[in-house]
């Protein structure tokens, strides 16, 4: 079965700080992979996605992330974080095209220092 | 659109009691899934559907039910409370003909069993 590796698990950076979380995942045949973000209460929220093509792939609020197939790797990174962008970030993959059956990570906390 | 509802919110309950959170979508989405995020552990699927009549088992199934009889509806069932089922639960639904593989997620339920 795929898995899916978030080694970071808390991350605490200033504002202005530049942001790589790293996601792997174990699967040696086509994947989609996605992150998706959880402000605090709130439910979770894709930041981007990627399918196929270009590798780097650009999300939503000045995140972006690149698929190195060679790697296993999908991290997501930002070049200047800000306070609002405080949360928990997931990556996932789905690996069995058709039934949509997401695999999470675990997870990592991202905490901004104004 | 209202996406994904959950209710309740929030809901206690005591070992060996039963209830049933409820899950609806308006997005005419025919795939719907049910997880659970525990601290440390990320989200694990516990019961999915690929359409009204359809369901089957995830990640982490045991102690729970569900049914689909339409494909807006997706009802949880616990049928027996124990501790061990104190999280977080979040329902999401998909459609493979519209925007592939993207998962919309509800607000969650925070559960607490004593």
């Amino acid at each position: 079965a795929q898995s899916v590796s978030q080694h970071n698990h808390h991350v605490i950076l200033s504002e202005a700080a530049s942001l790589e979380l790293g996601c792997n995942y174990s699967y040696g045949g086509t994947v989609n992979l996605f992150w998706y973000v959880q402000y605090p209460g709130q439910h979770l929220q894709l930041l981007l996605k990627y399918f196929s093509g270009d590798p780097l792939v650009k999300g939503i609020k000045g995140f972006e992330a690149e698929f190195i197939k060679s790697k296993f790797s999908f991290n997501l990174r930002k070049p200047s974080v800000q306070w609002s962008d405080t949360a928990e970030y997931f990556c996932a993959v789905i690996t069995n095209f058709g039934n949509e059956k997401l695999t999470f990570g675990t997870g990592t906390r991202l905490t901004i220092i104004p | 659109n209202a996406g994904v509802t959950q209710t309740p919110k929030f809901q206690v309950l005591k070992t060996g009691q039963s209830m049933t959170l409820q899950c609806a979508q308006d997005m005419n989405h025919e795939y719907m899934s049910w997880y659970r995020q525990d601290p440390g552990m990320g989200l694990r699927l516990i019961h999915y559907s690929v359409g009204a009549g359809i369901t089957d088992q995830g990640e982490v199934p045991n102690g729970y039910n569900v049914s689909r009889s339409t494909t807006e509806d997706f009802p949880l069932r616990l049928l027996s409370a124990a501790p061990s089922q104190t999280s977080v639960y979040f329902c999401a639904s998909s459609s493979p003909g519209t925007v592939i593989y993207e998962q919309y997620f509800g607000p969650g339920t925070r559960l607490t069993v004593t």
